[in-house]
């Protein structure tokens, strides 16, 4: 049982690229949830999805799409990359109990440079 | 507004000694709320989820406690080891299933 893994670990982009952050999860949860983590500040969501076909967005979505067309994937694409988009990236992902999240379950997320 | 508030920013204790970390949060409907462990360069790790309705729940030397009329909830580390360094993030969720993180504490514990 791998849990939550995420790739790569490391990434460096130039301004105007784009790229795909992979997170994947073998414990058959609906909820997955994409976050950035940035110096001085709490975790930030990104998107999140409720079951494979259904996404939505969170505080901060700009500048990002994801898909959900299996339970176990959850790809995060940064469309065109540009500096503000530094931070490191975490996908969580947990059980939802009469619709509540429920303990949420974090890979070793990607840390990110855009230069 | 909803927000989650943690003090201290970080804390550095010795080996063996207790801690006590503090989180107050704004943040309704309340629905729960979480303490994470979470190692330099790794993702959290859940260590508690509590309810309105509990006072206290402990896991291993981590006992979290609540007052949901004082909306403050506190994590204190009993016993204090080496590998206990790490930043501790309070999280509440709310009705709504929105999730608000503190900005965390960051625990040095030095031998």
């Amino acid at each position: 049982n791998a849990g939550v893994t995420q790739t790569p670990k490391f990434q460096v982009l130039k301004t105007g690229q784009s790229m795909t952050l992979q997170c994947a999860q073998d414990m058959n949860h609906e909820y997955m949830s994409w976050y950035r983590q940035d110096p001085g500040m709490g975790l930030r969501l990104i998107h999140y999805s409720v079951g494979a076909g259904i996404t939505d967005q969170g505080e901060v979505p700009n500048g990002y799409n994801v898909s959900r067309s299996t339970t176990e994937d959850f790809p995060l694409r940064l469309l065109s990359a540009a500096p503000s988009q530094t931070s490191v990236y975490f996908c969580a992902s947990s059980y939802r109990t009469s619709g509540r999240v429920n303990e949420q379950y974090f890979g070793p997320g990607t840390r990110l440079t855009v230069t | 507004k909803n927000q989650v508030e943690q003090s201290p920013q970080s804390l550095i204790i010795l080996e063996g000694k207790n801690c006590t970390l503090q989180c107050n949060y704004t943040v309704s409907p309340f629905s729960n709320l979480r303490w994470y462990k979470q190692d330099t360069g790794r993702g959290p790790v859940s260590l508690t989820i509590m309810t309105f309705s509990e006072n206290t729940k402990s896991n291993g030397r981590y006992t979290a406690t609540l007052d949901a009329d004082t909306k403050q909830s506190s994590l204190h580390i009993t016993a204090s080891q080496l590998s206990d360094s790490a930043s501790y993030i309070c999280v509440a969720l709310t009705g709504a299933n929105n999730l608000f993180f503190g900005t965390g504490t960051r625990l040095t514990v030095i031998p």
